[in-house]
């Protein structure tokens, strides 16, 4: 079992530019989700998906933030244009069916926006 | 969601067992009870989880009191890799949304 897997590990940009991140699921698991960790706020949910379809996306912060799951190994967190408030560090998470199951995190993506 | 409340910081000599104490005052009795923890420049990391038993697992155990309102993690041998902040999470079965606390910043000393 290789774990949630994202990249990339760190991504430096200038604001203004389009930032894509990437995650893999543990194969099987049926929920995603992407969090968002800073200083200020600790740990926020952005979205979650089961089976590749968006359920909640209440946390998402702007328009400026998209996510897509085009299949059940794969999810993107797109931020266009990126401000240097977007700065963070992103993690992915994925859990099996059951409502009582673990989330299993992968290391992030630490964003800087300069 | 229930709030938890945990102390900001604490130390352990290693080898020791490490009691990790939260408040959950207000929960509810649909809500359990999650521990996760974060080492430094990594994802949270699953410990353990219940409902109002105690229950235990290969890396620490989970002591929650009769009436729910507190709970305790507890490592039993603690080593220097369990440095880290612990997060104390209550969490309705039906809903995803974890409300993450500040958590407990556990040092392990030699």
């Amino acid at each position: 079992d290789a774990g949630v897997i994202q990249s990339p590990r760190h991504e430096v940009t200038e604001m203004g530019q389009e930032v894509t991140l990437r995650c893999k699921p543990i194969s099987g698991h049926d929920y995603l989700f992407w969090y968002r960790q800073t200083m200020m706020r600790g740990l926020e949910l952005l979205i979650y998906f089961n089976n590749n379809v968006p359920i909640d996306d209440s946390g998402m912060p702007e328009d400026r933030f998209s996510a897509k799951m085009p299949n059940a190994s794969f999810s993107t967190l797109k931020i266009q244009p990126s401000e240097p408030r977007d700065s963070a560090v992103y993690f992915c998470a994925s859990s099996d069916r059951g409502q009582n199951s673990p989330l299993h995190f992968g290391n992030g993506t630490r964003l800087t926006v300069t | 969601d229930a709030k938890t409340t945990q102390p900001p910081s604490m130390d352990c000599a290693e080898g020791r067992a490490a009691n990790l104490p939260c408040n959950h005052s207000t929960i509810s009795g649909n809500e359990y009870v999650y521990w996760y923890r974060q080492i430094h420049s990594q994802g949270p990391q699953y410990i353990i989880h219940g409902l109002k038993n105690n229950e235990t697992n290969e890396m620490a155990s989970l002591i929650i009191t009769e009436d729910r309102k507190s709970s305790t993690l507890i490592l039993p041998h603690a080593t220097l890799r369990d440095t880290a902040v612990y997060y104390c999470i209550v969490r309705v079965v039906s809903n995803y949304q974890l409300i993450w606390g500040a958590g407990t910043k556990l040092i392990i000393k030699p």
